[in-house]
């Protein structure tokens, strides 16, 4: 089975810290992606990575940052968190280049408070 | 317009009926479809993709396609009350690794 884990179910944070948000997966694949999920707007795509050291914005890349040093990890950096911030997050990753059939695995998802 | 429309619910239907959840998409380009279901607070997990026009059947899941009309619809057959739950549309084009999530379907299940 596909394993994609976040290192933190939950997480408090004051504003104006910065926040790091990690997300590993065993499966090898290529593709990892950051979203965040609020009640009536869905799943909004922050940022992905198609490669190591590769990323490409989202739809809502304000405010975020990311980092992909290895292939199984991916990480979400919010370099100051603000109360707008607070959400809940989630990582996913697939398999293989610019096929058409791959099918994203999530994680648990990291629940976000900020104060 | 958003690019993947689902009706937000909640749908609700009486133990053991058929639930249908409808999806329509913008993007003609659009080659895979995904449904995903999401228990509040949970994670989304992916239950059935479809390719090609037409049907396919996985236990009491059966996914329609009809690029022509563009729209994906999930059925599921038998419905129990384990099945209340967020169903989530997603549509993948042929050049992009992004899906492209609808905001979802909420189910209920009467027992």
């Amino acid at each position: 089975d596909v394993k994609v884990t976040q290192s933190s179910r939950y997480l408090v944070k004051r504003t104006g810290e910065k926040v790091f948000l990690e997300c590993v997966q065993d499966m090898d694949h290529e593709n990892m992606f950051w979203y965040r999920q609020d009640p009536g707007l869905g799943l909004r795509l922050i940022y992905f990575s198609y490669d190591v050291k590769m990323k490409e914005k989202g739809d809502i890349p304000e405010g975020y940052s990311v980092s992909r040093e290895k292939k199984e990890r991916f990480s979400l950096i919010l370099e100051s968190a603000s109360t707008n911030q607070t959400s809940m997050y989630l990582c996913a990753s697939s398999s293989g280049g610019r096929a058409a059939k791959n099918i994203q695995y999530f994680g648990a998802g990291t629940r976000l408070s900020v104060l | 317009q958003k690019e993947v429309e689902q009706n937000s619910g909640p749908l609700s239907v009486p133990e053991g009926a058929i639930a249908s959840l409808n999806c329509t998409y913008s993007d003609r380009g659009s080659q895979s479809f995904f449904w995903y279901r999401q228990y509040s607070g949970k994670s989304p997990e992916l239950i059935m993709f479809i390719y090609s026009n037409g049907d396919k059947e996985d236990g009491r899941f059966t996914a329609q396609l009809n690029k022509a009309s563009q729209y994906v619809s999930l059925l599921i057959r038998d419905s129990q009350p384990s099945d209340s739950a967020t169903y989530l549309c997603a549509v993948n084009r042929d050049s992009s690794y992004k899906l492209i999530f609808g905001s979802g379907t909420r189910l209920l299940v009467r027992p």
